[in-house]
């Protein structure tokens, strides 16, 4: 059965710094790129960060670029969300979710994400 | 930046066929993909490269992709679809793409 189980949220303040972790297995996590997606409290959903499968190839949403760091250790079925500079808007749900490829975005390369985790919440208040 | 368009509310009578549409520029050339999500749940994928079904998803549910909209019905409606639902799909920022989400669709089952 496929896991993925999420860790790390809580409550922080403005400015302050968070890790996200996803524990992984059921399969070859070293098969697949991997993905954050986020979701406001009443909310929809918000794509965040990708990894491939290897971690040579990462991509941001524009609203996460350079505060957030998306990372992975394959020999530990692991995947992270180093989260600095934190603000009230990132305040949400967060969910690690597999992709259907090995990398993102390539020519006849086509990601979807399934499954997902149950996610971890982040609140972000002073 | 790139925005998928949904409506935000659909409601069907039990029995009747639900339609919900996205719209995008780009979705001519980059596939689309649906997801599920009940409250409190996680979303699941319901349909994948505009019109495949994942295993364990009922018949009822199918894809179609006609120019910038995509469309995800739902045939025969069941009180357990009553749901949000996402479609999803890529597209090109610079060199980098980006994954885009819809802003969703409440499927009320009147």
């Amino acid at each position: 059965e496929v896991q993925l189980v999420e860790s790390g949220g809580g409550l922080v303040q403005p400015g302050r710094s968070l890790r996200l972790s996803c524990a992984v297995s059921g399969f070859t996590f070293d098969d697949y790129a991997m993905h954050w997606v986020r979701q406001a409290p009443g909310k929809g959903l918000e794509w965040v960060a990708g990894i491939s499968w290897n971690g040579n190839y990462i991509v941001y949403a524009d609203s996460v670029k350079g505060r957030f760091t998306i990372s992975r250790d394959n020999a530990k079925n692991s995947l992270y969300l180093q989260m600095n500079s934190l603000r009230p808007e990132d305040t949400a749900l967060y969910y690690c979710t597999k992709d259907s490829a090995s990398t993102i975005g390539a020519s006849g390369i086509h990601n979807w994400f399934d499954p997902w985790g149950q996610g971890t919440l982040v609140t972000v208040s002073s | 930046s790139y925005e998928l368009t949904q409506p935000p509310s659909v409601s069907v009578s039990p029995g009747q066929t639900a339609r919900i549409t996205c719209s995008g520029d780009a979705l001519p050339n980059q596939y689309a993909y649906w997801y599920q999500q009940k409250p409190g749940q996680a979303p699941i994928l319901v349909i994948y490269k505009d019109t495949e079904r994942p295993s364990g998803i009922p018949e009822r549910f199918s894809g179609y992709s006609s120019g910038t909209i995509v469309t995800l019905t739902i045939s025969g409606v069941q009180a357990e679809d009553e749901a949000d639902y996402f479609c999803q799909s890529a597209h090109s920022s610079g060199n980098y793409p980006q994954l885009v989400f819809g802003g969703g669709t409440k499927l009320t089952v009147l």
